[in-house]
């Protein structure tokens, strides 16, 4: 069935170092959209990428979409502490918004 | 405008016995998606549902039903309520159409006991 995988599962850095995380999808993916979630909180949506290859930048933060609309990419530049919290990718299959998300990389970030 | 609105925010429950969360989608949204969080995994999709009719299902037992009411707003119900549905239950509303934003309501809390 569907899968989507998020690589890594945490994410310990100092303030002021880079970050990454990695979600690849077991088939492909008519769209990626990546969420936030605080701890105790709900997800809240941060950018969709549609198009192959497409990147799409917010600030610190660089969002990149396979060409075969497989995997994608969260970059955050510089991380400051109110990055903390987990970065959830979620493909979206078909022409419905039915997304399955990944795991998850918590972010926690040293001052 | 409010966004999603969902309730209760939290809930303890026997096992055996049955639950219904209700969710308000933002304004303008016509789509109703229902999400099962675990603690420490991501949301799992369980159904959708659109025009008043489950157009998309998870892989969630038939225990878990919802419902669409005319003003968009919807239902999650859970029947014979078993320990491992203990979660966060998540209610996001989107507009139809594939890839368009969904919003997530602050979700309900359930643990059964």
């Amino acid at each position: 069935g569907q899968q989507v995988m998020q690589i890594p599962q945490y994410q310990h850095v100092q303030e002021g170092e880079d970050f990454t995380t990695y979600c690849n999808s077991s088939t492909t993916l008519s769209n990626i959209q990546w969420y936030k979630q605080r701890p105790g909180g709900h997800p809240v949506f941060l950018i969709q990428l549609v198009k192959s290859g497409e990147v799409k930048k917010q600030k610190r933060l660089t969002f990149q979409f396979g060409e075969a609309k497989k995997n994608s990419s969260l970059h955050i530049t510089a991380t400051q502490t109110t990055d903390v919290g987990t970065y959830f990718c979620a493909g979206g299959v078909g022409n419905f918004n039915k997304f399955y998300f990944g795991s998850g990389t918590k972010l926690n970030v040293k001052p | 405008d409010a966004g999603v609105t969902q309730s209760p925010t939290h809930l303890i429950k026997t096992r055996g016995q049955q639950v219904t969360l209700r969710c308000s989608p933002k304004s303008g949204h016509d789509t109703v998606s229902w999400y099962q969080q675990a603690l420490g995994q991501g949301p799992q999709f369980i159904f959708q549902y659109y025009e008043e009719e489950e157009r998309q299902r998870g892989n969630f037992p038939d225990r878990f039903s919802g419902h669409q009411f005319p003003n968009y707003s919807s239902e999650l119900n859970v029947n014979a309520l078993l320990l491992g549905d203990s979660a966060l239950y998540l209610c996001a509303s989107s507009r139809q159409g594939a890839g368009t934003e969904a919003f997530f309501g602050q979700g309900t809390r359930l643990t059964v006991v």
